[in-house]
């Protein structure tokens, strides 16, 4: 089984609706991370979380918001979504301290008319 | 800021090829930098971590350098195949010092393909 876990893998929603995006993960890991993917944009960090009681904007965070419902898992929201927000989502675990690898998980396709 | 750039944009070999693939980053003040390899529409693997004490690191075929001082690694991937047929990513940790929060700086990506 993956380590890191996203739930759905593909989504397909309608402008000014709310959509939850779900991560898991079975690392054991402190850090959980949020981060969008565009092309010719790169992959650009969204939310970060150190752990339940911690979590931080990234540098794109307008329109999102997070929630860290326990050390294991950590689900992002678009409160109304519009389509800029059509991306590859990936959720990322780290173990604590700056000196640790990142993992990723497979990613979500959102797609928003 | 800290910016990542890597050349070549895409790269195109025959099978058996050594290669290697560049990522600059413009501040030297790092933690790591982590090289990372996906495939279309899948998640990002990771390959290879360098601390920013390292000079290198080696994984089988693959082999990545760190010269912190002037904001350079290289990827080298040795006998190319067919199935390393993707795109790279390198990522670079910026030492924030103790409010680091762990954000990765990414490349745009070097996308490779290997033809028989």
């Amino acid at each position: 089984d993956a380590d890191v876990t996203q739930t759905p893998r593909n989504r397909i929603t309608k402008t000014g609706k709310r959509i939850m995006l779900e991560c898991s993960q079975t690392k054991g890991h402190d850090r959980m991370y949020w981060y969008r993917q565009d092309p010719g944009l790169g992959l650009r960090l969204i939310y970060y979380s150190f752990d339940v009681k911690d979590i931080n904007k990234g540098e794109i965070s307008d329109g999102y918001s997070v929630s860290r419902q326990a050390q294991a898992k950590f689900s992002l929201s678009l409160e109304s979504a519009i389509p800029n927000q059509t991306a590859l989502y990936f959720c990322a675990t780290s173990g604590r301290g700056p000196y640790n690898e990142q993992f990723f998980g497979p990613g979500t396709r959102l797609t928003v008319l | 800021k800290q910016e990542v750039t890597q050349i070549p944009a895409a790269l195109s070999v025959p099978e058996g090829e050594n290669l290697v693939l560049n990522c600059s980053f413009t501040d030297s003040a790092i933690y790591n930098l982590q090289w990372f390899r996906q495939d279309p529409g899948k998640g990002l693997t990771s390959l290879l971590l360098i601390q920013s004490s390292q000079r290198e690191q080696t994984s089988g075929r693959l082999n990545a350098s760190l010269d912190k001082s002037s904001g350079r690694s290289t990827l080298y991937i040795a006998a190319s195949q067919p199935g390393d047929s993707a795109t790279y990513l390198c990522a670079v940790k910026l030492n924030a010092g103790g409010t680091s929060y762990g954000k990765l700086t990414f490349g745009q990506g070097t996308i490779l393909t290997v033809h028989p």
